[in-house]
């Protein structure tokens, strides 16, 4: 079975440009969380959908971010507009059902803003 | 704000060695996750530790709750260079929440 999948694996964009990450979840899982890893803050959750449903975004650093889940098959983390110090490895993860059960991890996508 | 400690941060041994990592926290957990993370990937689960005082183990891996569950280690027998990875704690009260991890290199 394939796992959860992110694209792109590496972005690499100017300081002010638009960033679009994307997230295909496990099929059959209703939960989908965003996280973000620098070597300052370590992992972090930015936001969690139950159900497509945005459940908890505290985690969101600032209104630059937004996250999207249309379905239960896709989401977006978008940074409009991006800044250095949004750098980091953004991560995607899904659960049969919320932070109870298992989380599986993509790979990861490399944002670099220079 | 780190709700979790992780020791060492660094640790490099030859092949063969064992080691412990530790994660201890201020307050009780009430659950708390391993997770093993190699370069280039996301972070894999290993086990959940639920009750205080509890021992898992996963071959070579051994995982230890402690009584009050405000600490937990995880003790690897013989290394080998397979083991060389980021070694994560985290709770999981209604989120999970990272310690800053363990790097662990096993050198053949």
């Amino acid at each position: 079975d394939a796992g959860v999948i992110q694209s792109p694996r590496h972005e690499v964009t100017e300081m002010g440009q638009e960033v679009t990450l994307r997230c295909k979840p496990i099929s059959g899982h209703n939960s989908l969380f965003w996280y973000r890893q620098t070597m300052m803050r370590g992992l972090e959750l930015l936001i969690y959908f139950n159900n497509n449903v945005p459940i908890d975004d505290s985690g969101m650093p600032e209104d630059r971010f937004s996250a999207k889940m249309p379905n239960a098959s896709f989401s977006t983390l978008k940074i409009q507009p991006s800044e250095p110090r949004d750098s980091a490895v953004y991560f995607c993860a899904s659960s049969t059902r919320g932070h109870t059960d298992t989380q599986y991890f993509g790979p990861g996508t490399r944002l670099t803003v220079l | 704000t780190q709700l979790l400690e992780q020791s060492p941060q660094f640790l490099s041994i030859q092949e063969g060695e064992n080691l412990t990592v530790y994660c201890n926290s201020s307050s009780v957990f009430s659950s708390l996750q391993w997770y093993r993370q190699e370069p280039g990937e996301g972070p894999v689960l290993l086990v959940t530790v639920v009750t205080g005082g509890e021992v898992k183990k996963l071959k070579r891996l051994t995982f230890q709750f402690g009584d009050a569950r405000k600490d937990s280690s995880l003790h690897i027998t013989a290394a080998q260079p397979g083991d060389t990875g980021l070694y994560l704690c985290a709770r999981n009260d209604y989120k999970l929440s990272f310690g800053a991890g363990t790097t662990v290199t096993v050198r053949a």
